[in-house]
C-alpha cells in the first residue's frame, strides 16, 4: 500500500480563496483524521470520521472549515473563505480502529498551506 | 481542561548516551498513549503503544514507562545516534480522541 496519500504537498493562496485539501487513507483503515500543525499551537485534532460518519468536529476552529468523506476511500478538507491565519500543515492520517488508542495512526506527507 | 505536557521543547545529548523524553499528562484516563517520531517535512511516524495495565514496553534501542499515578510516560533511547535526531511526539486517547503534545526536538551530537 502506498500509505496515506494528500495533495497537494503546497499550496499557496489569496485571502479570500477558496481551499480544498485532499486525502486518500490506506485501504481497509476505517477511520480518518484530519489534523493541522503550526508552530504555536503544535498539532491540533480538527475532525475525525469513523465508517466515513463525522464522529467529532469539535476541533473545526471556524464555520469557514468543512470536511466530508462521500466514501472510504477519500476526504476532503476545505477552507471558504481562507484567512493568512489558517498558513499551517494540515495532516490526514488513518487508522483501523478497534478502539483508536490501540492502533496506531498512520500520517499523509501532509499539505503546507500559505494564505497571503 | 485536558493538558499534554512535553518536558522540553529541545534537547541535547551525546552521540551513545540515553535520551529521556518525558510525557506528562493532566485530566486524563487513558488506556492507551503512544509515542510518534516526526522528522521535518513529513507526518509523524507510529513507534510504540503502551497500555495502562502495562508499567513498561521495549522496541529495540527504545523504552516505553507509563506510571498511570504520576500521569507520566519516559521515552527512552538508548544508545543514541545522531539518526535519532528528529521531534518525538506523545499522544493520548480520551474522550474518543487522540490528542499529541507538543513535541520534544531530539538532537544527538556526535
Amino acid at each position: 500500500d502506498a500509505g496515506v496519500i494528500q495533495s497537494p504537498r503546497h499550496e499557496v493562496t489569496e485571502m479570500g480563496q477558496e481551499v480544498t485539501l485532499r486525502c486518500k487513507p490506506i485501504s481497509g483503515h476505517n477511520s480518518l483524521f484530519w489534523y493541522r500543525q503550526t508552530m504555536m499551537r503544535g498539532l491540533e485534532l480538527l475532525i475525525y470520521f469513523n465508517n466515513n460518519v463525522p464522529i467529532d468536529d469539535s476541533g473545526m476552529p471556524e464555520d469557514r472549515f468543512s470536511a466530508k468523506m462521500p466514501n472510504a476511500s477519500f476526504s476532503t478538507l476545505k477552507i471558504q473563505p481562507s484567512e493568512p491565519r489558517d498558513s499551517a500543515v494540515y495532516f490526514c492520517a488513518s487508522s483501523s480502529r478497534t478502539g483508536l488508542g490501540r492502533a496506531e495512526a498512520f500520517f499523509g506527507q501532509g499539505t503546507r498551506l500559505t494564505v497571503v | 481542561s485536558q493538558k499534554i505536557e512535553q518536558n522540553s521543547e529541545a534537547l541535547n545529548i551525546q552521540e551513545g548516551k540515553t535520551a529521556t523524553l518525558t510525557c506528562n499528562y493532566t485530566n486524563y484516563s487513558p488506556a492507551y498513549l503512544q509515542w510518534y517520531r516526526q522528522d521535518p517535512g513529513r507526518g509523524p511516524v507510529f513507534l510504540l503503544l503502551i497500555r495502562e495495565n502495562e508499567k513498561e514496553k521495549r522496541k529495540e534501542r527504545l523504552k516505553v514507562t507509563f506510571d498511570t499515578t504520576l500521569k507520566q510516560s519516559l521515552f527512552h533511547i538508548t544508545a543514541s545516534q545522531p539518526a535519532d535526531s528528529a521531534t518525538y511526539l506523545c499522544a493520548l486517547f480520551g474522550n474518543e480522541k487522540l490528542t499529541f503534545g507538543t513535541g520534544t526536538r531530539l538532537t544527538i551530537i556526535p
